[in-house]
């Protein structure tokens, strides 16, 4: 079974632009959640996804925003990006809905650079 | 909101060794979950243990292996016979549930584990 996936695995952006990255999540799995890391704050939650609907969020100004297909792929925009925005951007899969099964799966991440 | 302390930021272990890492958490929650994560110079996030907190037994899993404190809200991981390939930062998390069905991971700052030859 494939992994998740992430692309693009690594982005070059200047200040005040926006950007998108995508996230395939494993097949079956239908829950995708987004975590900021960076070398100060560690990994920190941005949002979780399940059906299409966001089921819950970190605490991340509104620039930040999401969103679920049908097919489970999540997209994560940042919009009037920041320097502060450089950082690895990691999505996680897991099934989401079924009872004793609490593992999430790690893509490669997307890493984005603002200059 | 729950968090997960490493105090360890860095360690460094011969290999074939054992080497434990630490791990502490503050819940007031009863039923929770516990992950070890590795992640390597190439950053990919994999699993490495999970324990239960109704589950009285430590988890293993081959080579690795947790000691659980409940009371003492520890979390330790233990690794046997270190190999070169688990040189990574490895990340304790808390399973915390945020309603509506739905859960978030709680990381810790990490311990940078450098096996040397």
């Amino acid at each position: 079974k494939a992994g998740v996936t992430q692309t693009p695995r690594y982005l070059i952006k200047t200040r005040g632009q926006q950007v998108t990255l995508s996230c395939s999540p494993i097949s079956g799995h239908r829950s995708v959640s987004w975590y900021q890391q960076t070398p100060g704050q560690g990994l920190q939650f941005l949002f979780e996804y399940f059906s299409e609907t966001q089921r819950n969020k970190g605490n991340f100004p509104g620039r930040f925003s999401g969103r679920q297909f049908s097919n489970s792929r999540s997209e994560m925009n940042v919009s009037t990006l920041e320097l502060g925005d450089s950082a690895l951007y990691l999505c996680a899969s897991s099934f989401g809905n079924v009872q004793g099964v609490y593992e999430q799966y790690f893509g490669p991440g997307t890493r984005l650079t603002v200059t | 909101a729950q968090t997960v302390t490493q105090s360890q930021p860095e360690m460094s272990v011969q290999e074939a060794e054992t080497v434990t890492l630490s791990c502490t958490y503050d819940t007031s929650e009863n039923n929770y979950y516990l992950f070890w994560y590795k992640q390597p110079p190439s950053r990919q996030m994999i699993l490495v243990i999970r324990q239960e907190a109704y589950k009285q037994q430590n988890a293993t899993e081959n080579r690795f292996s947790v000691n659980f404190q409940k009371a003492a809200k520890s979390f330790s991981l233990k690794i046997s016979d270190s190999q070169l390939g688990d040189t990574a930062m490895y990340f304790c998390a808390f399973k915390e549930y945020s309603g509506a069905g739905s859960y978030q991971l709680t990381f810790g700052k990490g311990t940078k584990l450098s096996v040397i030859p």
